[in-house]
């Protein structure tokens, strides 16, 4: 059974620094990795998806690396914002469709 | 594209009354899910359809909580009669059809927040 870890559970630093969130799996046999941002109360809004032949992806300030055979992916936000500040959750999909991370919840000090 | 729709945005209902939330998802969507979200933690999933079809409702509290999906497109969850202990967000969201060896992202709604007083 796919288990999905996420560390820290709680991050908290000054703007502008550069910041990496991790996402730990169990089953390496995962078909995608997808980083999603939730603001308090709100849906989810996806930031990136990895398909499991990629090594990462790149948005803006952000890149998503996934390592299967670790079962490892790291999701690093540079030059952070307060406008950052979110709960950030990531999800494994495969033959146990999709699993959820246990959210790492970062607050940006400006 | 346009994206995962829900309504309403908010409700606030008393214990043991009734409530229907509503989800349309991304045109094309075949796969729907609504999650449960409390506060503090990661989503839960209620139940899966493919098309108009029901994969997963393993986790669906069925003495009170029901979903349909009749023409395979729009969906309505609805909770009868409601306990305290549903407030939490309600989450819906689409996916293409499910692939072997290649499942498509997940594409999310804004959520209904549902306060039992």
């Amino acid at each position: 059974k796919q288990e999905v870890t996420q560390i820290p559970a709680a991050l908290s630093v000054p703007e502008g620094e550069n910041l990496v969130l991790n996402c730990s799996f169990t089953d390496s046999a995962i078909y995608n990795l997808q980083w999603f941002r939730q603001d308090p109360g709100k849906g989810l809004t996806s930031l990136l998806l990895i398909q499991s032949s990629q090594r990462e992806q790149t948005s803006g300030r952000l890149n998503a690396s996934l390592d299967k055979s670790s079962g490892r992916s790291t999701l690093y936000i540079a030059a952070s914002q307060p406008g950052d500040s979110a709960t950030y959750l990531c999800v494994t999909s495969g033959t146990y469709k999709y699993i959820f991370g246990t959210g790492t919840r970062l607050k940006v000090l400006a | 594209e346009a994206g995962v729709a829900q309504s309403p945005r908010y409700k606030i209902i008393e214990k043991r009354q009734s409530v229907a939330f509503w989800c349309n998802p991304i045109s094309g969507h075949a796969t729907l899910y609504w999650y449960q979200q409390i506060l503090g933690q990661g989503p839960k999933l209620l139940i899966q359809f493919q098309n108009n079809g029901v994969v997963d409702d393993s986790q669906l509290p069925k003495d009170r909580f029901s979903a349909e999906r009749l023409k395979g497109v729009d969906s309505t969850l609805k909770i009868q009669p409601a306990k305290l202990e549903d407030s939490a967000v309600y989450l819906c969201a689409s996916s293409e059809p499910l692939r072997t060896g290649d499942n498509s992202p997940l594409h999310f709604g804004n959520g209904t927040r549902l306060t039992v007083t």
